[in-house]
């Protein structure tokens, strides 16, 4: 079974500018997680989307924004790029988003703002 | 805010020697997981130990949960240079409904020296 996919793996772009990532969730999980990695803030919450409705959302500006698709793959989107957005971030897929299963994550994109 | 606090931050160990990593959180949980992290890449999931359980084992990892102290413990056997990484947990809050949110911990960064 394939694992979490993420594309692109880096990405580099300028203040001001907006940012779309994917991911495609282990077929068959329906739940998809965002989270977003620095050295100062660590692993943080950004959003969960369950058959394509947003379940729950991070202390984030309404600047990042995310959908899920039929297909259970997401796309998150950071418009209006500033400096601090420079991060990891992570995609975790479960299977049904239930309390009890386990979330597996991808590779993650990386992103540098300049 | 992070839910869960690792302890220590940092640990330094030989080849062939044991690693604990304790942490703590502060709510009532629905499961507690444990992630590696190498060098900035996606985290890989290790083991996931539910609130109703207070030892799991796989392989060489062995994790422990006491839920009236609200804290978890990692433990590593027989460690291997390979195990270099940092190690998070992760909570699952009783209280998240039917969504998915899981809340890190700052992590413990392993080195195993050989």
């Amino acid at each position: 079974k394939a694992g979490v996919t993420q594309t692109p793996r880096y990405l580099i772009k300028t203040r001001g500018q907006q940012v779309t990532l994917s991911c495609s969730p282990i077929s068959g999980h329906r739940s998809v997680s965002w989270y977003q990695q620095t050295p100062g803030q660590g692993l943080q919450f950004l959003f969960e989307y369950f058959s394509e409705t947003q379940r729950n959302k991070g202390n984030f500006p309404g600047r990042f924004s995310g959908r899920q698709f039929s297909n259970s793959r997401s796309e998150m989107n950071v418009s209006t790029l500033e400096l601090g957005d420079s991060a990891l971030y992570l995609c975790a897929s479960s299977l049904a988003g239930g309390r009890r299963t386990e979330a597996f994550f991808g590779q993650g994109t990386r992103l540098t703002v300049v | 805010s992070q839910q869960g606090e690792e302890d220590p931050q940092a640990l330094s160990i030989q080849e062939g020697e044991n690693a604990t990593m304790n942490c703590s959180y502060k709510t009532s949980i629905n499961n507690l997981q444990w992630y590696r992290q190498n060098s900035g890449r996606g985290l890989v999931h290790l083991i996931l130990i539910r609130s109703n359980e207070r030892e799991k084992h796989s392989g060489r990892l062995r994790v422990t949960l006491d839920t009236s102290k609200k804290s978890s413990s990692l433990l590593i056997t027989a460690s291997r240079a390979a195990d270099t990484a940092s190690y998070f947990c992760a909570t699952d809050a009783l209280s998240g409904g039917s969504n998915y949110k899981l809340t890190f911990g700052k992590g413990t960064l392993l080195t195993v020296n050989p």
